[in-house]
């Protein structure tokens, strides 16, 4: 079992949906989680951070953890093309190391006009 | 340009060369984490440095690969030797603070070994 596992989609979606992204994890050890956006050919772009279980809100984005479950959602308002990308789930804190991000294999995105 | 600074974008080394990824961090920040992402995988850390310093070393596969950050110049990831299999994106980040899971990505450097 991996530690972080993450549906590759890729996910097609009409613009203005919401859209839900998730992963899930096996180590129970992870306190923090990251949501990243990579379009083709460039570096990973921070959109979110959280500490534990709870949800975040930042614009259209949101981002939940649920712990019980070892489960994270990003979800994303009135989706636009220019949302299209590829979303990257990050996890880190085992033994106390918050800098070594454990990813998903990052979901594909594509809005449609 | 205030972001992570990462040349060149892309190299091409023949099979035995070596290869030099160079990472230059964002204004302000001093600590440096090299990953690597393979074709259709996801991507994995390789090393955490702090100026002068190897803090983290866990994801470095154990010959070939090396990494520095001096007190003066760029953080450069070294692959000696190199194989096919090494071909892959990699990506330097930086973050303002020490161990820091609020990382800031370079634009990665695209390594092909033909």
């Amino acid at each position: 079992q991996k530690e972080v596992e993450q549906d590759p989609g890729p996910l097609s979606v009409p613009e203005g949906a919401i859209v839900s992204l998730n992963c899930t994890y096996s180590n129970s050890a992870f306190q923090y989680f990251m949501w990243y956006r990579q379009y083709s050919r460039k570096g990973p772009e921070l959109l979110m951070y959280t500490y534990s279980s709870g949800n975040k809100e930042d614009g259209r984005f949101t981002a939940q953890v649920d712990k019980s479950s070892k489960y994270i959602s990003l979800f994303i308002r009135d989706s636009q093309p220019s949302d299209s990308a590829t979303y990257l789930c990050a996890m880190s804190g085992v033994g106390g190391s918050q800098g070594n991000l454990i990813f998903g294999k990052g979901t594909k995105l594509s809005v449609k006009p | 340009n205030a972001g992570v600074m990462q040349n060149p974008r892309h190299l091409v080394r023949r099979r035995g060369q070596e290869a030099r990824l160079r990472c230059s961090p964002m204004k302000g920040h001093s600590h440096v984490y090299w990953y690597r992402q393979l074709p259709e995988e996801g991507l994995k850390f390789m090393v955490y440095l702090q100026k002068e310093n190897i803090i983290d070393e866990s994801g470095m596969p154990k010959e070939r690969f090396s990494a520095e950050f001096p007190k003066e110049g760029p953080s450069i990831l070294r692959i000696q030797q190199v194989v096919r299999g090494d071909s892959a994106a990699y990506f330097c980040a930086s973050s303002l603070l020490t161990d820091s899971y609020e990382q800031y990505f370079g634009p990665g450097t695209r390594l092909t070994v033909t």
